[in-house]
Order: C-alpha cells, then sequence, then structure tokens
C-alpha cells in the first residue's frame, strides 16, 4: 500500500516564527518529493521539489529529504499570516508511473499576526 | 501567461444527469492529469494521459470517463452523478522531462 501520512494539523506558529512541516511515505526506493501549498477553496500550488537526500533551499523555503527514515519536510522562516494554508506533500513511487504523484491529505498552517 | 484553464468553475448538476467538465493549457505539456478532491482530503488521481495514452487509475469508477481530443483539451465526463461525486475536480499538467504537475483552478461540482 502506498501511503504518504502528513499530521492535519493545524499547526499553530506565531508570525516571524519557523514552521516545520512533516511527511512520511512508505516506499524507501521513492524517487521524487512535492511540497504544495493549498489555500482553502482553491488549487495546489506548486512550491518545490527535492530528489536527493539533505536540503534544499529556495527563499524563505527549506525542504529537507532523509530516504531512509523515509521522510521529507518542508521548513517555512519568518512565517507570515500570508503563509496560512494547507500543504500538502506529494511522492512518485518507485514502480509508478514517472509522472503519476500520491498525494497526502495535507496539514494545515495557521500563522498567527 | 502560459497557464491551465478550467471551465466551468463552479457546476451543479442533479442526481444522475450527465455532466463535463473541461481542462485547457497554453503549457504545451505532454502530461495531463485529472483529480477528484474532496474537503480536508488528498487529491485522488482519476487518470492521467502522455499525450493521448491514457492511464486509468485501477480505482477510478466506471462512472468517470475521459477525452483528450489534443494537446491542449482534455475533458472529465461523468455519466450518471451521484451525491458522492459532489468535490472539487482539479485539472493538472506536467512537461516529460519531470514530474512536477500545475493545477488549473478547479470545478467545485455540486450535485443535487
Amino acid at each position: 500500500q502506498k501511503e504518504v501520512e502528513q499530521n492535519s494539523g493545524p499547526l499553530s506558529v506565531p508570525e516571524g516564527a519557523i514552521a516545520s512541516l512533516n511527511c512520511t511515505y512508505s516506499d524507501r526506493g521513492s524517487q521524487s518529493f512535492f511540497w504544495y501549498r493549498q489555500y482553502s477553496g482553491k488549487s495546489p500550488e506548486l512550491i518545490m521539489f527535492i530528489y536527493s537526500n539533505g536540503d534544499k533551499e529556495d527563499g524563505r523555503f527549506t525542504a529537507q529529504l532523509n530516504k531512509a527514515s523515509q521522510y521529507v519536510s518542508l521548513l517555512i522562516r519568518d512565517s507570515q499570516p500570508s503563509d496560512s494554508a494547507t500543504y500538502l506533500c506529494a511522492v512518485n513511487f518507485l514502480g509508478d508511473s514517472s509522472y503519476k504523484l500520491i498525494f497526502g491529505s495535507g496539514t494545515r498552517l495557521l500563522v498567527r499576526p | 501567461d502560459a497557464m491551465v484553464i478550467q471551465n466551468p468553475r463552479y457546476q451543479v448538476t442533479q442526481f444522475g444527469k450527465p455532466v463535463t467538465l473541461s481542462c485547457s493549457q497554453t503549457l504545451n505539456h505532454n502530461v495531463m492529469y485529472w483529480y477528484q478532491q474532496k474537503s480536508s482530503q488528498a487529491p485522488k488521481l482519476l487518470f492521467h494521459y502522455y499525450d493521448k495514452d491514457f492511464n486509468n487509475e485501477a480505482d477510478t469508477p466506471d462512472n468517470f470517463q475521459s477525452r483528450r481530443p489534443n494537446t491542449s483539451f482534455c475533458f472529465l465526463d461523468i455519466r450518471s452523478p451521484g451525491l458522492g461525486d459532489a468535490a472539487m475536480y482539479l485539472c493538472a499538467t506536467g512537461p516529460p522531462t519531470s514530474n512536477e504537475q500545475f493545477f488549473g483552478p478547479g470545478t467545485r461540482l455540486t450535485v443535487l
């Protein structure tokens, strides 16, 4: 069973803090990992992707991947109220079409002013 | 701007009355996807196309069909909508060189 697990939240952080969002997945052979942001009533928007173990930084966002432990995380530095949204983790599982992603149900982030 | 467009944005239909949702793209991506997303749930892949090659998910109900007449357009047909089919339907596209996906704004389907 291919699964992507996320804590539903809400994760509440004060403005300016670091928000840490976590995701675990069921298949150690998975190759590519994505983070999407979804505002209420809107469609998912790609934030970043990561393929290799370690950290990948893009502005205030850092994705961290640990394939041995089968988790991927997203750090948001200097959190802003506009970051309040649901964050979806998505994984391309080994053996699936390379174009297929399995999504988690997301973690809702609330940034308090 | 290159984009993914879905029409209509909101669709109301009656129980059992066929409905068609459309998606178009100006990104010239080879891959197109249809997802169903219910409240507080993960987007669930229904089908995807690589060009004309159609890939149906094993658990997609027969009630859902799709057509892709050309690179730019893709349609989702729901032959006999039930109350459980009320959801947001998301179209996405992706280039052949990676598995990034770019979503349209979605169509929210209500079944009365």
